[in-house]
């Protein structure tokens, strides 16, 4: 079963509004979240990050929200901008036997339209 | 900056084939790991390494291997390259609670 789902495979967003992709988590236990961007035939790019003892973190025109009794993360970008058109990846850090490792949701496609 | 290279960009290779992909990284980071990115599933683990000789499974381990002799070094090995295999890999790596750093990708193709 995934651990970490993003439910909008896309999303769709006027040049200058807010977008927000959404993503959900099913182990209390995670306490490490991070968000990547990735465009086509490039690696994922690390956007933000959040620790479980936050429930706000931003960085620029990014800010990722955490709500910890919902296991519910969002990333919200304001203003979008036609570059933020991207494949964005939400991410927990997550304990294995002898090491942590990320596990990644399936992504959600951002188009920006000017 | 931190620098993970990917030994290819595209591969073809044949089904039952043995294949090799390399990963090079430059910031001393004690791990390492192998992700395959496929439309619809996003990144799953396949591998990962968190010091030299040493690896551990991911969610998606079967049919593939990996090798770390050294700490800069992170190869991912197809036993027997099979058409279900035709992905894009993509290696991280990086340290505990910190974010990890990818490659470019190496897009496979097992015809």
């Amino acid at each position: 079963d995934q651990q970490v789902k993003q439910n909008s495979p896309s999303l769709s967003v006027q040049e200058g509004r807010i977008s927000i992709l959404n993503c959900d988590y099913t182990n209390s236990m995670f306490d490490y979240f991070l968000w990547y961007k990735k465009y086509p035939a490039e690696g994922p790019t690390f956007l933000i990050s959040i620790s479980s003892i936050k429930d706000k973190n931003e960085d620029g025109r990014f800010t990722v929200f955490l709500n910890k009794s919902a296991k519910h993360l969002s990333l919200h970008i304001v203003p979008s901008q036609p570059g933020d058109s991207a494949v964005y990846f939400c991410a927990a850090s997550v304990e294995f036997q002898a090491g942590t490792a990320l596990i990644f949701g399936k992504g959600t496609t951002l188009s920006v339209s000017s | 900056d931190v620098k993970v290279t990917q030994s290819s960009r595209y591969l073809v290779k044949r089904t039952g084939e043995k294949v090799f992909l390399e990963c090079v990284q430059d910031m001393d980071h004690e791990n390492m790991f192998w992700y395959r990115q496929d439309p619809g599933l996003g990144l799953r683990l396949i591998y990962f390494s968190y010091d030299v000789k040493m690896k551990e499974k991911g969610d998606i381990p079967e049919g593939y291997s990996v090798s770390r002799e050294k700490k800069e070094r992170f190869s991912l090995i197809l036993e027997s390259a099979s058409t279900n295999q035709t992905s894009m890999y993509l290696c991280a790596s990086g340290v505990t609670y910190q974010p990890q750093h990818f490659g470019d990708g190496t897009r496979l193709s097992i015809l």
